[in-house]
């Protein structure tokens, strides 16, 4: 099993360019998220999918939007890339929607830069 | 104020000794609380998590919850060099199903 897989790794934009990251799980997760992580920041939640066919808002949702393609695959986009949206997103999945025990796996992170 | 705080550190460590990790959270609704690892360049990887006041053992971590004072804690007992990494803590909420991260507390274990 590959668990949680992100694509691209890393990827340079130019001010006012689109983008889409994606995110893929293969163990059957029904919830999925998108983090971004600034130095010192923590984790902060951009986006969630409780489930297929779901989503929300989370602390950080302006600029992106997301898209849930199946239960397997939550996007990511950029519509128009500025500046402060450099960062390090992660896409995470846990099993059922927001459980008090649910842990999140995380998959390795696109490195994001805007000039 | 933020809802998850935690010392930036670096926390300094001899190899061998207890490394000790506070976070504080500011909402009192919060239910369950989880210590992630993350290694430099790395994704976060769960630790252990906590729900009821208390101490939970695994391991060589400890993991301490006081709700009244809304605290909570990570211990890691005879602290090896490859537990040099930055630790985040988080609480969760059910409603307004949030899971929020501390800003990270980074360890160094010296040899």
């Amino acid at each position: 099993n590959a668990g949680v897989t992100q694509t691209p790794k890393f990827q340079v934009l130019k001010t006012g360019q689109s983008m889409t990251l994606q995110c893929a799980q293969d163990m059957n997760h029904n919830s999925m998220y998108w983090y971004r992580q600034d130095p010192g920041m923590g984790l902060r939640l951009i986006y969630y999918s409780a489930s297929e066919g779901t989503t929300d808002k989370g602390e950080v949702p302006n600029g992106y939007n997301v898209s849930r393609l199946n239960k397997r695959e939550f996007s990511l986009r950029l519509e128009s890339a500025a500046p402060s949206q450099t960062s390090v997103y992660f896409c995470a999945s846990s099993a059922g929607s927001w459980s008090s025990y649910n842990e999140q796996f995380f998959g390795p992170g696109t490195r994001l830069t805007v000039l | 104020q933020k809802e998850v705080e935690q010392n930036s550190g670096p926390l300094s460590v001899p190899e061998g000794a207890i490394a000790s990790l506070n976070c504080t959270y500011s909402d009192r609704g919060s239910q369950s609380f989880f210590w992630y690892r993350q290694y430099s360049g790395k994704s976060p990887e769960l630790i252990m998590f906590i729900y009821s006041n208390g101490d939970k053992e695994d391991g060589r971590f400890t993991a301490q919850l006081n709700k009244a004072s809304q605290y909570v804690s990570l211990l890691i007992r005879d602290s090896q060099p490859s537990d040099s990494a930055t630790y985040l803590c988080a609480a969760f909420k059910a409603a307004g199903n949030k899971l929020t991260f501390g800003g990270g507390t980074r360890v160094l274990v010296k040899p």
